[in-house]
């Protein structure tokens, strides 16, 4: 149980364009997921906390116009990166916790991440 | 700022014997733990999580916690160079909004 899908694994895309990542919980519902960004040899950053049906609260230098977080329903959060630039290159991986696991001590389940090269 | 902090290493254990993770965190009220080790290129996979203080134990794996001392550690018994992965200790903030992360300690078992 709780198995998060992200979609895709991996992308390389062009500087100036866009780019969306999907983050799916495929056998629970997710009120909370969290997106985080880890460069190489680095730990996880949260860039923002995605919950459904409400905007997303971005942490601190993270900018919420060029990470767009959608949460249209309990099982998918998208993040798009928009304008893409080659610093945006990094290993995006998202989190989600389940609705009924909502307690204090819940961990996160995580996806397999998407590994986003702009050339 | 919260901060989670763990020497980065490498630290390098021979195979059979006991590694020993180390991870301090800044946040008092803090409530929930977790380690997670993450293979290069892979995401994080849950390996433990304790909440109240002293040890707790599954299988090769234990976890101790003391929260006067705002420290938990990890040990892994009889390390397998399958161990050898970057170990990521991870807490949840007092107002259970989010996880912080440290940034991970490089473990390396040799044969």
């Amino acid at each position: 149980g709780a198995v998060v899908s992200q979609h895709p694994s991996w992308v390389i895309c062009k500087s100036g364009t866009s780019v969306k990542i999907e983050c799916r919980s495929l056998d629970f519902q997710a009120t909370t997921m969290f997106w985080y960004r880890q460069f190489p040899k680095q730990s996880l950053m949260l860039m923002a906390t995605s919950n459904e049906g409400s905007k997303a609260t971005y942490e601190q230098g993270v900018e919420k116009d060029k990470f767009l977080i959608n949460h249209a329903s309990l099982t998918l959060s998208t993040l798009t990166v928009t304008s893409a630039h080659p610093e945006d290159s990094s290993f995006y991986i998202c989190s989600a916790r389940a609705l009924e696991d909502s307690s204090y001590n819940s961990p996160l389940h995580f996806g397999n991440g998407t590994r986003l090269t702009v050339t | 700022q919260k901060e989670v902090e763990q020497n980065s290493g490498p630290l390098s254990v021979p195979e059979g014997a006991i590694a020993s993770l180390n991870c301090t965190y800044s946040d008092r009220g803090s409530q929930s733990f977790f380690w997670y080790r993450q293979y290069s290129g892979k995401s994080p996979e849950l390996i433990m999580s304790i909440y109240s203080n002293g040890d707790k134990e599954d299988g090769r794996f234990t976890a101790q916690l003391n929260k006067a001392s705002q420290y938990v550690s990890l040990l892994i018994r009889d390390s397998q160079p399958s161990d050898s992965a970057t170990y990521l200790c991870a807490v949840r903030d007092s107002s259970a909004s989010k996880i912080i992360f440290g940034s991970g300690t490089r473990l390396s078992i040799r044969p």
